[in-house]
């Protein structure tokens, strides 16, 4: 069973703050790594798909960096604001390259 | 224009029921999935379809059941509906599916509950 978890589960950040969190995977036959980003009451929202190691993706303030030997990958916030708060999900596609199996998510809260 | 769609938002009904949930997606995807989130807020693949082909059903139990009348559309049905089936639902497409790099792109979600 592929499992992907991601720390911390929930994150409180003040206004302007920088913060980052964690997705761990395996390692083994790694297709691809997805972040998304789902606000309360809304759907989820993709915000980046990087598939080789050492890649780096670049989204305005946010940002992500991929591990595939050591199965993680990084997600930061830059000068975090209100509007950034949600969960955010990354997601392995299966051994097969099929169904993602997302992880349970980091919800941040960006105070003002 | 919502890429994808889900109808209705909100449903409610009584155990042992039967019902429906509609997606309609016009990205021109090739596949279309649904998704349960479930009590613990994790999301949960429970069926795939490729051009109205289902390619995976992770051991859902057969009360659920997927129809494509074109690939557009997937909708879900559930008969004889129990308590534990309270969950909210997501729909999803992505343009081949077949490839573990496609993103997904979800629908607004319905919550289902079941009294």
């Amino acid at each position: 069973i592929l499992n992907v978890e991601q720390s911390p589960q929930s994150l409180h950040v003040q206004e302007g703050d920088s913060t980052n969190f964690t997705c761990s995977f395996p390692s083994s036959n790694f297709y691809a790594l997805h972040w998304y980003r789902w606000e309360t009451a809304k759907s989820p929202e993709a915000l980046f798909v990087m598939t080789l190691n050492g890649d780096e993706k670049k989204k305005g303030r946010i940002s992500a960096t991929l591990n595939t030997k050591e199965g993680y990958s990084y997600l930061y916030i830059k000068g975090s604001q209100p509007e950034d708060s949600a969960t955010y999900l990354c997601a392995r596609p299966n051994n097969y390259g099929q169904n993602f199996v997302f992880g349970p998510g980091t919800r941040l809260s960006v105070l003002p | 224009d919502t890429a994808v769609s889900q109808t209705p938002k909100y449903l409610v009904t009584q155990m042992g029921n039967d019902k429906s949930i509609k997606c309609e997606q016009n990205l021109g995807h090739d596949t279309m999935y649904w998704y349960k989130q479930d009590s613990k807020k994790f999301l949960k693949i429970m069926f795939s379809y490729n051009n109205k082909e289902l390619i995976i059903n992770e051991t859902v139990p057969n009360r659920f059941s997927p129809k494509s009348p074109d690939k557009a559309h997937l909708n879900l049905h559930i008969n004889s509906l129990e308590l534990g089936d309270s969950a909210v639902y997501f729909c999803a497409s992505s343009p081949y599916g077949s490839r573990g790099t496609d993103t997904q792109y979800f629908g607004p979600g319905t919550r289902l509950t079941v009294l």
